[in-house]
């Protein structure tokens, strides 16, 4: 099974910081792989799909990028909004593994 | 785009249920859907899928021989039966839509405690 690395696994950040978030694959899996959001008490979002491709609806500031096995999510200016726990996951293989996510608090 | 759980519960270890996804806005039969579940306080694990017409279906190796992933287009419904419960299947499941994820159940509470 491919396993699915995301550092860190916290961080702190100021509303309007450009934060970057790593999701490393233990083998190659193209650009397959998709982020999520999740705030407490509710079902993960889907931001984006196959790497980069931004899901519908989802803020531009918000952008993937990587293939193989080193993946980033950016977002470009921190938003209130945006403080959660973020994950990825891999879609080249059965299972869909998820990482461990990463969880943005506010500093 | 709808999905809504229902079947979730407390059961004691040892014990069954089966849990049922009602799907709406979006053509069902056309779809591929998962559940993907999440323990108390901890990450997303995904559980199983199954294809639009019902000829692949996939489970982690946590679930597999103890759960079926199963599915009726015409009642645009996809259920979990979950058989050999034990604590650590205690978790918020979800049912989700397709290959990418894109839709998301709010999700129902399973409890496995004696």
């Amino acid at each position: 099974a491919i396993q699915l690395t995301q550092s860190p696994s916290s961080l702190s950040a100021f509303v309007g910081d450009r934060v970057t978030l790593t999701c490393r694959a233990s083998q190659g899996i193209y650009t397959a792989l998709a982020w999520y959001q999740q705030k407490p008490g509710k079902p993960p979002k889907l931001l984006i799909f196959e790497s980069s491709n931004l899901n519908t609806g989802v803020p531009s500031r918000f952008s993937g990028s990587g293939s193989g096995t080193d993946f980033t999510l950016t977002i470009s200016s921190l938003q209130p909004e945006d403080f959660a726990t973020y994950y990825c996951q891999q879609f080249n293989s059965f299972p869909r593994n998820f990482g461990r996510g990463t969880n943005i608090e506010m500093k | 785009v709808q999905l809504v759980e229902s079947g979730g519960g407390l059961v004691r270890p040892g014990g069954s249920l089966r849990l049922s996804c009602a799907a709406s806005g979006f053509t069902f039969n056309s779809y591929s859907m998962n559940w993907v579940r999440q323990a108390p306080g901890k990450g997303l694990e995904w559980l199983s899928f199954i294809s639009s017409e019902t000829d692949d279906k996939q489970y982690a190796d946590s679930v597999k021989g103890r759960f079926t992933i199963s599915r009726d287009n015409a009642k645009n419904s996809v259920y979990l039966q979950m058989n050999s419960l034990r604590a650590e299947d205690t978790a918020v499941y979800y049912c989700v839509r397709g290959g990418i994820f894109d839709y998301w159940g709010q999700g129902v509470l399973v409890s496995v405690s004696s």
